[in-house]
Order: structure tokens, then sequence, then C-alpha cells
């Protein structure tokens, strides 16, 4: 059972354009990180989230923590393609602070 | 500061045959982890140490995969005989305080492991 859903799986688009991407559960969590993983690389932390309607900007990229803390999102204002790359959220779970991983949105933006 | 050190970088091997990856956590980092990674997909947990301590190995399967921290610094992952589900990128991560919300993984680049 996969506790952290993100979506879309797969997003391809031009360079310029503004996207969304989520990521949704029925648990309730203590904190939500954000991680973009490159080809050939390890995820690095992009932004922790850890109040309830919370919401973060770094630089194009704007973070928010929904309201009942089971879910998140993940906007991008005129994409680059140096933003490509898979984008993985994941979760402390409440109960007992585990770090969950949702499967990873797959992020391509053409030039 | 060097970030986390993982060797081989990559590894080709047939089935049956034993392999084995080394992690160099940051230094200072008491907690370190081991995630295997499919194509495309999130990591999933395989083992956690606290200092030289497994405090979760649930998801290790351990009729064919260990690990060691004896010092409480850098790990080994091995696995003994791969299968051919077994390809995959083992990425090893360290963190301050693991288990603390919020805390921040570090990962290694991994290893893209090939069973033949």
């Amino acid at each position: 059972t996969q506790l952290l859903e993100q979506s879309p799986q797969f997003l391809s688009i031009q360079e310029g354009e503004n996207l969304t991407v989520y990521c949704n559960s029925s648990s309730v969590f203590s904190s939500l990180q954000w991680y973009r993983q490159e080809p050939g690389e390890g995820p690095v932390l992009l932004v922790t989230v850890v109040t309830g309607g919370e919401v973060k900007k770094l630089k194009r990229l704007t973070f928010q923590f929904g309201d009942a803390r089971k879910d998140s999102s993940l906007h991008i204002t005129a994409a680059q393609p140096g933003d490509t790359g898979l984008y993985l959220c994941a979760a402390y779970m409440d109960s007992n602070y585990q770090l969950i991983w949702g499967a990873g949105t797959k992020l391509i933006i053409k030039p | 500061e060097a970030g986390v050190v993982q060797s081989p970088r990559y590894k080709i091997i047939e089935k049956k045959q034993p392999v084995a990856f080394w992690c160099n956590p940051i230094s200072g980092h008491n907690t370190l982890y081991w995630y295997l990674q499919n194509l495309g997909q999130g990591p999933e947990l395989l083992i956690r140490y606290e200092n030289e301590e497994a405090v979760d190995d649930s998801q290790l399967p351990k009729d064919r995969f260990s690990a060691e921290r004896l010092k409480g610094v850098d790990s080994t992952l091995k696995i003994q005989p791969a299968e051919l589900g077994d390809s995959a990128v083992y990425l090893c991560a360290s963190s301050f305080f693991g288990g603390v919300p919020g805390d921040e993984q570090f990962f290694g680049p991994g290893t893209r492991l090939t069973v033949l």
C-alpha cells in the first residue's frame, strides 16, 4: 500500500510554462519534505514544511502543506530545463516518526 | 566538506554471485540509511543505523542481505547470493539525528547494480 501518492507520475512541458505536482495521503504527517533527484545522483532536499497551511518559496518554486497536514503541492513558475528531474515527497508519520517516500513525479522541461 | 561517498558506482555481476557496497557518511552524522531504488521510483528503506546499532531493518531481506556498521562510521551492505530482481540503485544516506521530523538526509550518488 502506497501511503504517499504523487501525481502526476510523469510530466513533460515546454520551457516557460507553469506546473503543479501533488503529494497526497490519508494519513497525518508531522512534517513533509520535497527532494529533487537528477539522473545518476541521490535526492537533494529542497524544502521541509511543518505547519498545516504553511507556504514556502524557493525562487520559482512554491511549496504548500495542506491545512490538515495530509497533503502537499509543489508549484513551479516559468519552468526551465534545469528544473528537469525526479521530484520526491517524503513525510514523517505522526504515529512513529518513520519517514516514508512517494514514488516521485518525473518532470521534463523541454527547451 | 565531503558529502556521502559510495563505491563502487556501478557493478555488473552474474546471478548467484556475491556483491558488496560501501558507504562513508558525512562526518558527525549519527544516522546512516541504506535504500533500494528502482528506476523512476522512490527510495525504499532497507536498514537504518543509529551509530553502530541497526534500529530499523524490518525491510531488509535477511535471507540474502546483510549490513554492518562496526565502528559507527562507514558501512557495508552485502548481497549473497544476488538474484535478477536485485538489479537496482542502492543509495546510502546520512543525517544528524534520524527519526526526528524534518531531519535532512544527505544522499550519496548510489551504486547501480545489474545482475545478469
